[in-house]
């Protein structure tokens, strides 16, 4: 079945600063790869996600990079502002459900 | 996901005791999903029900039992039989059965063993 291992599993950046998130999946038939962000006490929300037809996506200040043939998939989030602060979940396809890493939790110093 | 509820929003069980978490949604979704969240870990999948009357069992389905008779309600019940309850649970849902159906979240459930 599928595996997904998410790195590193906390990060600590200076506001301003990047931040990038890494994740490798092991089912070469995976197509879709969700990125979810969960803020303290709160529910986990779809931010961007990207289907294997393409190799980056980018919405704002968010990116996600897609490398098939590595089989691994990465968050980019630049200027990042204390609000980015949270946990970030990857997730790949598993038949008709999703495997979630580990979370990383991102932590933006002001 | 405004569309998801779950509650109650805190529990607390004694040792021994069956408990029922409720999960409702209003966004017509077919498919609905159970996962657990532990302090520092990922989601893991508990059960999940593509249908009305029908649900599988996901990875850590022993010691839980569910229930799909309408569309919109998937209760999780936690029985004495799961040895390590204590964790956040998470209910989702998604307008279809495809893995790249997005998944919407409730706001989730705090159980706590005494």
């Amino acid at each position: 079945g599928e595996n997904v291992e998410q790195h590193p599993s906390t990060l600590s950046v200076q506001e301003g600063d990047s931040a990038v998130i890494k994740c490798t999946y092991s089912d070469s038939a995976s197509n879709y790869f969700p990125w979810y962000k969960q803020e303290l006490g709160k529910r986990p929300q779809l931010i961007i996600d990207i289907r294997s037809n393409v190799g980056e996506k980018k919405d704002q200040r968010i990116a996600v990079t897609l490398n098939k043939t590595a089989k691994h998939f990465s968050l980019h989030i630049t200027e990042t502002q204390p609000e980015d602060s949270a946990v970030y979940f990857c997730a790949a396809p598993r038949g008709n459900m999703l495997t979630f890493g580990g979370g990383t939790r991102l932590m933006v110093k002001p | 996901d405004g569309g998801i509820t779950q509650s109650p929003k805190y529990l607390f069980r004694k040792e021994g005791q069956n408990v029922t978490l409720s999960c409702e949604q209003n966004l017509n979704h077919d498919a609905m999903y159970w996962y657990r969240q532990d302090p520092g870990q990922g989601l893991r999948l508990i059960y999940y029900s593509q249908i009305v009357n029908d649900f599988q069992k996901g990875d850590i389905a022993e010691g839980y039992s569910v229930s799909r008779e309408k569309k919109e309600s998937f209760p999780l019940t936690v029985t004495s039989a799961q040895k390590n309850p204590t964790a956040f649970y998470l209910c989702a849902s998604s307008i279809g059965v495809a893995s790249t159906d997005t998944q919407y979240f409730g706001p989730g459930t705090r159980l706590t063993v005494l």
